[in-house]
């Protein structure tokens, strides 16, 4: 069975500072989508990124950057000068390929963000 | 605009009565899924369904039932709540099964006393 596991539950950062949120995730599928989700205090969920397991570049988009790892089964959320406008609760989230059937989000139990001034 | 919507935002009822929270998309999309967010729990899938007629469990079905009459509509049931069904509820709509980003309702808050 697929597992996403975000070890931080919360973390707290003074604004400025880079902070990486860690995301572990098993699957026993060669094929799989990885998926970062923010929640900000107003409670919607917003898409970050998507990653398919065949593509382990790291992206970067702005201030947020992302490192996937196959052989740590990692993939790790980065933010660089992080700002008040980032807290939130951030969450990482694995869908397997299954033939014949709907995959389904699996989603780790979230990492909750505080940036103060 | 691009939306999944949700009603009502927030619930307050009483154990045993029936209650539906609606949800739509106008993405026509196929596949449409619901959640519960518990502290501590992340989110959890309830329900989901690939398409019109088609619908299976999810992780946490037990209490719950939905049905897909209409591409855009997939309404939660609860038949019979209880207090362990108090939490934040998300409906979601992707393109495909898994390989698209989702879009995900603004939340329904159910509180059961």
């Amino acid at each position: 069975a697929q597992k996403v596991t975000q070890a931080q539950t919360e973390i707290s950062v003074v604004e400025k500072e880079d902070v990486t949120l860690d995301c572990v995730y098993e699957t026993r599928d060669t094929t799989y989508y990885l998926f970062w989700y923010k929640q900000p205090p107003s409670g919607e969920l917003v898409f970050l990124i998507r990653r398919n397991s065949f593509d382990e570049q790291n992206e970067i988009s702005g201030r947020y950057s992302w490192n996937f790892q196959k052989s740590t089964s990692s993939f790790n959320f980065t933010i660089t000068a992080s700002q008040v406008v980032d807290s939130a609760v951030y969450f990482c989230a694995l869908s397997e390929s299954q033939t014949g059937t709907a995959s389904k989000l699996t989603f780790g139990t979230g990492t909750r963000l505080q940036v103060t001034l | 605009e691009a939306q999944v919507t949700q009603n009502p935002r927030y619930l307050i009822t009483v154990t045993g009565k029936k209650l539906t929270v609606t949800c739509s998309q106008n993405m026509n999309h196929e596949y449409m899924s619901w959640y519960r967010q518990d502290p501590g729990l992340g989110l959890r899938q309830i329900y989901y369904s690939m398409n019109v007629e088609v619908t299976d469990k999810g992780d946490v079905p037990e209490g719950y039932k939905v049905s897909r009459k209409e591409k855009r509509n997939f309404p939660l049931i609860l038949e019979s709540p209880s207090p362990n069904q108090t939490s934040l509820y998300f409906c979601a709509s992707s393109l495909s099964w898994g390989n698209t980003e989702a879009f995900f309702g603004q939340g329904t808050r159910l509180t059961v006393v």
